[in-house]
C-alpha cells in the first residue's frame, strides 16, 4: 500500500533553515498527484504549506511563500521541504500528504514529524 | 476563510452530531471533511461536500454547496472521539476550518 514517511531534524535553531524529506513507498511519485506539506502547531489547527508536482511545478501558501522551497527527487521517490529563517511560531507537527491532480482531498498522509524551533 | 462551528461538542453515545462549515466565498462543492484522532494524521471522510470515501462508515455524511456546508454523524460512538476539520479545495491557498473537537461522555 502507499505510505509516506517524513524525516528530518526534530530541533532547529531560530533563524536557521528547517529541512524535511518525505519518502514515498508503494507508489511512483511521477504520477498525477501533487505532493504536499501541511503543518499543525501544538494544540492548534491545520495549515497548508504548499505542494509540488513531479515535474517541479509548485503552489505555496502566500503566507509562507517568501521562506519556502519544495523540491522533488524522482530517482529516490521522495520530495522535500525547506523553510528558511524559522522562529518559534514555526514549531509544529509537519505532515506530508498526497493529493490527486484536480479538485481532490489529501487522501494519504504521513504520520507527521514534530519540529521544535528553539536555541 | 473557512469558519467552522462549534469548536467543541460533548455528546453521549447514540446522539447525532452536526458540524457546520461556512466559506467566505463560494467554493462549489469542493469541500472535504477530515477526522483527526489524538497523535494521528488526519483521515479524509467526505469529499465533494457529500460523497463518501470507500471504507468510511455510513454514519458519516455531508451536505451543502456554495458557502454553507454540514457534516453529520448519525449515531456517534466512542470510536468517533476526535477533532473534525473541513477543508476547501476550490482555490489557493487551500484552507482548513478551525476544527471541532467531539468528546464522548
Amino acid at each position: 500500500q502507499v505510505q509516506l514517511q517524513e524525516s528530518g531534524p526534530g530541533l532547529v535553531k531560530p533563524s536557521d533553515t528547517l529541512s524535511l524529506t518525505c519518502a514515498v513507498s508503494g507508489y511512483s511519485i511521477s504520477s498525477t498527484y501533487w505532493w504536499g506539506w501541511i503543518r499543525q502547531p501544538p494544540g492548534k489547527g491545520l495549515e497548508w504549506i504548499g505542494y509540488i508536482y513531479y515535474s517541479g511545478n509548485t503552489y505555496y501558501n502566500p503566507s509562507l511563500k517568501s521562506r519556502v522551497t519544495m523540491s522533488v527527487d524522482t530517482s529516490k521517490n521522495q520530495f522535500s521541504l525547506q523553510l528558511r529563517s524559522v522562529t518559534a511560531v514555526d514549531t509544529a507537527v509537519y505532515y506530508c500528504a498526497r493529493k490527486r491532480d484536480g479538485y481532490n482531498p489529501f487522501d494519504i498522509w504521513g504520520q507527521g514529524t514534530m519540529v521544535t524551533v528553539s536555541s | 476563510v473557512m469558519t467552522q462551528s462549534p469548536t467543541f461538542l460533548s455528546v453521549t453515545p447514540g446522539e447525532k452530531v452536526t458540524i457546520t462549515c461556512q466559506a467566505s466565498e463560494g467554493i462549489g462543492n469542493y469541500l472535504y471533511w477530515y477526522q483527526q484522532k489524538p497523535d494521528q494524521a488526519p483521515k479524509v471522510l467526505i469529499k465533494y461536500a457529500s460523497q463518501s470515501i470507500s471504507g468510511v462508515p455510513s454514519r458519516f455524511s455531508g451536505s451543502g454547496s456554495g458557502t454553507d456546508f454540514t457534516f453529520s454523524i448519525s449515531s456517534v460512538g466512542a470510536e468517533d472521539a476526535a477533532t473534525y476539520y473541513c477543508q476547501q479545495g476550490s482555490k489557493h491557498p487551500l484552507t482548513f476550518g478551525g476544527g471541532t473537537k467531539v468528546e464522548i461522555k
